[in-house]
């Protein structure tokens, strides 16, 4: 069965670093999803894409972050300068179409900023 | 998207149906009810979704009730793997931004 693939599953950094997650979503999907989750709180959406372009964004989603489509497989999200509070799990998600097409998630990456 | 209330856990014995509640009074003729579970520390893992009928899979079954302000997830036997989290989400479908909004979700142990 298809899936969505993340790395790493695991990243320590030190604060005020540079973090790049790296997912791969299904092939045939055309809109891919960052989401978040702080330990012991609610999964947060961060950002949307689709036809390579952010469609819609959280508030927590500034200008430290970026997400990129670089070759047509992988989908990422960078974080400039690290900090403290953005140690969670970070998970990307697809959906194959619009209307009701659920969304997939990858198992996540474990950011730790210390 | 419209909110939705759950209880914050319940438990139910390892064989026997687990049947999780979810209200959405305010939800809109356009919004599907949708059913996440999370296991552990796990991505977000899809069950099902329905807009008025009531719907079934190899999963679960979705029943939403006629004034579509509640409904009900079942699982009809569950094991000590369906313990985890379940979000109960309703969500438009509009195209690229039709994200899921995650509420706290109803956390249920299945005992043996």
């Amino acid at each position: 069965e298809p899936e969505v693939t993340q790395t790493p599953s695991h990243q320590v950094t030190q604060m005020g670093q540079e973090v790049i997650l790296r997912c791969v979503p299904i092939s045939n999907h055309l809109y891919f999803y960052w989401y978040r989750q702080i330990l012991g709180q609610k999964v947060e959406f961060l950002v949307s894409f689709y036809n390579n372009e952010i469609s819609e964004k959280s508030e927590i989603f500034d200008d430290q972050f970026s997400v990129e489509r670089p070759d047509g497989s992988n989908f990422t999200l960078k974080i400039r300068s690290t900090k403290l509070e953005d140690s969670a799990m970070y998970f990307c998600a697809s959906r194959r179409e619009e209307g009701t097409g659920e969304l997939f998630f990858g198992e996540g990456s474990r950011l730790t900023v210390l | 998207d419209a909110k939705t209330t759950q209880p914050t856990s319940m438990d139910c014995a390892e064989g026997r149906a687990a049947n999780l509640p979810c209200n959405h009074s305010t939800i809109s003729g356009n919004e599907y009810v949708y059913w996440y579970r999370q296991i552990h520390s796990q991505g977000p893992q899809y069950i099902i979704h329905g807009l008025k009928n009531n719907e079934t899979n190899e999963m679960a079954s979705l029943i939403i009730t006629e004034d579509r302000k509640s409904s009900t997830l079942i699982l009809p036997h569950a094991t000590l793997r369906d313990t985890a989290v379940y979000y109960c989400i309703v969500r438009v479908e509009t195209g690229a931004n039709s994200k899921l909004t995650f509420g706290k979700g109803i956390t249920l142990s299945v005992r043996p």
